[in-house]
């Protein structure tokens, strides 16, 4: 298995430049999740998905971020327009999550995104 | 939602067992225990997890003390690639987005030769 896989590993883009990034989970996981890395505030939960269906998405910072999961093998992220506070490493992870289900979260090798 | 509290960082030397204390206080019934590390410029990894009992896996003991209160992640034998933060997480199961992980600070521990 290939795990989570992330693209790009590193972003650099102008301020006020459209940013995506993406995500394929690990197959057969159910569910999947964007983080943020900061030294600031360090790791915060974004947005969740269970079967392709945003559940949560009270930690998407404001209107410029946007996530999708068309299908259950991919995933976006996307800024809209990117602003230096932006700059951040992202983080996707797949889980199966279910009712009987406690299993561990797998994490991709994150994206690591400059704004200047 | 139940909190964990723990050490900001922690030394231990090579070849060394390391506890890594984790105290929630606040934890209820249905919280399992979830121990994460991240190894420099690298996600997060799952190390293990616990309801009430001990757990034993390849890389880690969980030891959960008797009230649940607290417990502590074992090393058995540090090496200088486990140098990392360590995060103890509450998980809700059966709670929908309750049971997301949600990270602390952590501890950075530190592996000396």
């Amino acid at each position: 298995d290939a795990g989570v896989i992330q693209s790009p590993r590193h972003e650099v883009t102008e301020m006020g430049q459209e940013v995506t990034l993406r995500c394929k989970p690990i197959s057969g996981h159910n569910s999947l999740f964007w983080y943020r890395q900061t030294m600031m505030r360090g790791l915060e939960l974004l947005i969740y998905f269970n079967n392709n269906v945003p559940i949560d998405d009270s930690g998407m910072p404001e209107d410029r971020f946007s996530a999708k999961m068309p299908n259950a093998s991919f995933s976006t992220l996307k800024i809209q327009p990117s602003e230096p506070r932006d700059s951040a490493v992202y983080f996707c992870a797949s889980s199966l999550v279910g009712a009987a289900a406690n299993y561990g979260y797998t994490f991709g090798s994150g994206t690591r995104l400059t704004v200047v | 939602d139940a909190k964990t509290t723990q050490p900001n960082s922690m030394e231990s030397n090579e070849e060394e067992p390391v506890h890594l204390p984790c105290n929630h206080s606040t934890i209820s019934g249905t919280d399992y225990i979830h121990w994460y590390r991240q190894l420099p410029s690298q996600g997060p990894e799952y190390v293990i997890h616990g309801l009430t009992s001990n757990v034993n896996n390849r890389m880690a003991s969980l030891a959960i003390a008797e009230d649940r209160k607290s417990s502590t992640l074992i090393l058995h034998r540090a090496t200088l690639r486990d140098a990392a933060v360590y995060y103890c997480i509450l998980r809700a199961l059966n709670r929908g987005s309750q049971g997301n992980l949600i990270f602390g600070k952590g501890t950075k521990l530190s592996v000396k030769p």
